[in-house]
């Protein structure tokens, strides 16, 4: 157990709906990163929070998007999804980032 | 933006060495380097800061190349254990707060 915890593990929903991935960081991380993970594209930066504040943004559609509570779990939200949104989803935290990343064990994302 | 990341793949046999190298076409800040096994999440394995020292465990290591650029990752005597995709992240100078990982370098060992 790496302290990240993402729930749900899994989940198949039908194209055109909404999803709601959540986030949990280890105790004591203040910045929340989410990364995709799809076959043929490798690890996808989409985007960073700390301590609540959007820090940093990658190739995120504008279907997605996501937020940090003051609790500090975070919550990647896609809509409208599409066939080519299946992928594993990744929450990573750190205290720092030059500290390092410790990542979730992911959500598997299914859209049929 | 993404850095990219040589060899593709290696099989390695058990004892042998190898080295994964990583480089970017601009200036970095910071490198990354996590392991991930099939299935798994990556695990981070170290991180190399622009004038940092040299960093590494006694059979893991890697190197940061300021001017080229390009940072590599040692792997002596490597072990089964070893198994698992490479990834190289890099964060640029002119754009932190965000890790661009690289497509991945697949390692095997075999007996």
């Amino acid at each position: 157990d790496s302290g990240v915890t993402q729930t749900p593990k899994h989940l198949i929903t039908a194209t055109g709906q909404r999803v709601t991935l959540r986030c949990s960081p280890r105790s004591g991380d203040l910045s929340v990163y989410w990364y995709q993970q799809s076959l043929d594209q490798g690890l996808q930066f989409l985007i960073h929070y700390y301590n609540g504040e959007e820090r940093a943004k990658g190739n995120i559609l504008e279907r997605f998007s996501a937020q940090q509570f003051p609790d500090l779990h975070s919550e990647l939200n896609l809509s409208s999804l599409e066939l080519g949104d299946s992928a594993l989803y990744f929450c990573a935290s750190s205290v720092t980032g030059l500290d390092g990343y410790t990542f979730g064990s992911g959500t598997r994302l299914t859209v049929v | 933006q993404q850095p990219v990341q040589s060899p593709q793949a290696v099989i390695l046999r058990e004892g042998e060495d190898a080295v994964i190298n990583c480089s970017s076409s601009k200036a970095l800040y910071s490198v990354h380097w996590y392991r991930q096994k099939h299935g798994e999440a990556p695990v981070f394995l170290m991180i190399l800061l622009k004038g940092g020292e040299q960093k590494g465990h006694e059979k893991i290591s890697a190197s940061f190349n300021e001017k080229k650029q390009q940072s590599s990752l040692y792997l002596t005597a490597s072990q089964l254990s070893y198994s698992g995709t490479y990834f190289c992240g890099t964060e640029m100078e002119t754009s932190y707060d965000k890790v661009i990982f690289g497509p991945g370098t697949s390692l095997s060992v075999i007996p």
